[in-house]
């Protein structure tokens, strides 16, 4: 079992829908919770990270954590055109080499598009 | 604005070639990652630096791939002999310190192995 699983899709939404990725988890040791957001032939670009279970908002993009569960989502609302890309989550424990670094482990992404 | 850069951008070469990326991190950025990401897939992490050391590359082929950061600021990735199934994205990031901050990521390179 991968520790990270997100389903890839793709999803096809039409413009103004509201969009709901989701992931979860195996590794207990997971402390950070990330969004990214890949556009074609581009690196990732950090959308939101949260902390804690719970939600966090940012403008049209909520994140979501339930740590008892094991599962992050992101939601999308309004969505646009603009918002067509692949959504990664990702998670970040602490290496086990000890030492204060962490390591950011990526889900497979879900193709989103947005029709207008 | 500051950004990781990353060269080449595409790069083909043929299998049991040699092959080098080069990655310049945003400047003060400790912490540098190279990560493989297969098209349709997520990245993968190869190795990562913390300045000029090796942290993490439990995932790096080493009979094939080698890294280094020699300065602790920008870093070489290489790989030699290339096979086809090294064909991917290969991506720089880095981020401010050994906590966790936000990772910058650059536009990578893609590489085709024929």
């Amino acid at each position: 079992q991968k520790e990270v699983e997100q389903d890839p899709g793709p999803l096809s939404v039409p413009e103004g829908a509201i969009v709901s990725l989701n992931c979860t988890y195996s590794n207990s040791a997971f402390q950070y919770f990330m969004w990214y957001r890949q556009y074609s032939r581009k690196g990732p670009e950090l959308l939101m990270y949260t902390y804690s279970s719970g939600n966090k908002e940012d403008g049209r993009f909520t994140a979501q954590v339930d740590k008892s569960s094991k599962y992050i989502s992101l939601f999308i609302r309004d969505s646009q055109p603009s918002d067509s890309a692949t959504y990664l989550c990702a998670m970040s424990a602490g290496l086990r080499s000890g030492g204060s670094n962490y390591k950011l482990t990526f889900g497979k992404g879900t193709l989103l598009t947005v029709n207008p | 604005e500051a950004e990781v850069a990353q060269s080449p951008r595409y790069k083909i070469t043929e299998k049991s070639q040699a092959v080098a990326f080069w990655c310049d991190p945003i400047s003060g950025h400790a912490t540098l990652y190279w990560y493989r990401q297969i098209l349709g897939q997520g990245p993968e992490l190869l190795v990562q630096f913390q300045d000029e050391s090796v942290v993490d590359d439990s995932q790096l082929p080493k009979d094939r791939f080698s890294a280094e950061r020699l300065k602790g600021v920008d870093s070489t990735l290489k790989i030699q002999p290339a096979e086809l199934g090294d064909s991917a994205m290969y991506l720089c990031a880095s981020s401010l310190d050994r906590g966790f901050t936000e990772a910058f990521f650059g536009q990578g390179t893609r590489l085709t192995v024929v």
